[in-house]
């Protein structure tokens, strides 16, 4: 089965700083590859996701850059605000188990002001 | 459009009782997934249901059983509570289209207590 690692599983930094925080997996037939944000309270919500056949995506302040010949993913938030501040979990799966998500551990971003 | 609803919100029970939590997924949705989220296990794959039936099953003992709605509405059924069940249960839904990868969608969850 798949086995997915996220780091770091904690990151601390200012507002107005990038942060990156980068998913490894290792089944190579993973093609679907989504970051979610989760806040306090409320459950995971899809933030940017990626397929195979794409090696980036951006939206706004948000990217996720993929290397599947490394197997790794990444999400990358510039000029981080403090409503970034959540938990980020990276979620790698492949056509036909969409239901059937293999989550990260997750990261606890904190942007400071 | 209204995003999933997950009822109750917040439960309490005692070791060897029963809940049963609910889950109503996006108006259109066919596809209903269950997860559990400890802060020891993060978030593990409970079950998926497609039109009523049960597609794919993760690692749960049987007191963990689902079932799904000709509406799409889902349920799941915890038996025998443990203190180990204490968690929030979440739900997905997805469209499922159909060839390709449908984004889940989550509620708020249920957490549950057990005392």
């Amino acid at each position: 089965g798949e086995n997915v690692e996220q780091h770091p599983s904690t990151l601390s930094v200012q507002e107005g700083d990038s942060a990156v925080i980068k998913c490894t997996y290792s089944d190579s037939a993973s093609n679907y590859f989504p970051w979610y944000k989760q806040e306090l309270g409320k459950g995971p919500q899809l933030i940017i996701d990626i397929r195979s056949n794409v090696g980036e995506k951006k939206d706004q302040r948000i990217a996720v850059t993929l290397n599947k010949t490394a197997k790794h993913f990444s999400l990358h938030i510039t000029e981080t605000q403090p409503e970034d501040s959540a938990v980020y979990f990276c979620a790698p799966s492949y056509g036909g188990s969409q239901g059937n998500l293999i989550f990260g551990k997750g990261t606890k971003l904190s942007v400071k002001p | 459009k209204a995003g999933v609803t997950q009822t109750p919100r917040y439960l309490i029970k005692t070791r060897g009782q029963q809940v049963t939590l609910s889950c109503s997924p996006i108006s259109g949705h066919r596809s209903v997934s269950w997860y559990q989220q400890t802060p020891g296990q993060g978030l593990q794959f409970l079950f998926e249901y497609f039109s009523e039936t049960q597609r794919n099953k993760g690692n749960f003992p049987g007191r963990f059983s689902g079932r799904q709605f000709s509406n799409s509405r889902s349920e799941m059924n915890v038996s025998t509570l443990e203190l180990g069940d204490s968690a929030l249960y979440l739900c997905a839904s997805g469209a499922m289209t159909g060839g390709s990868t449908d984004t889940q969608y989550f509620g708020p969850g249920t957490r549950l207590t057990v005392l």
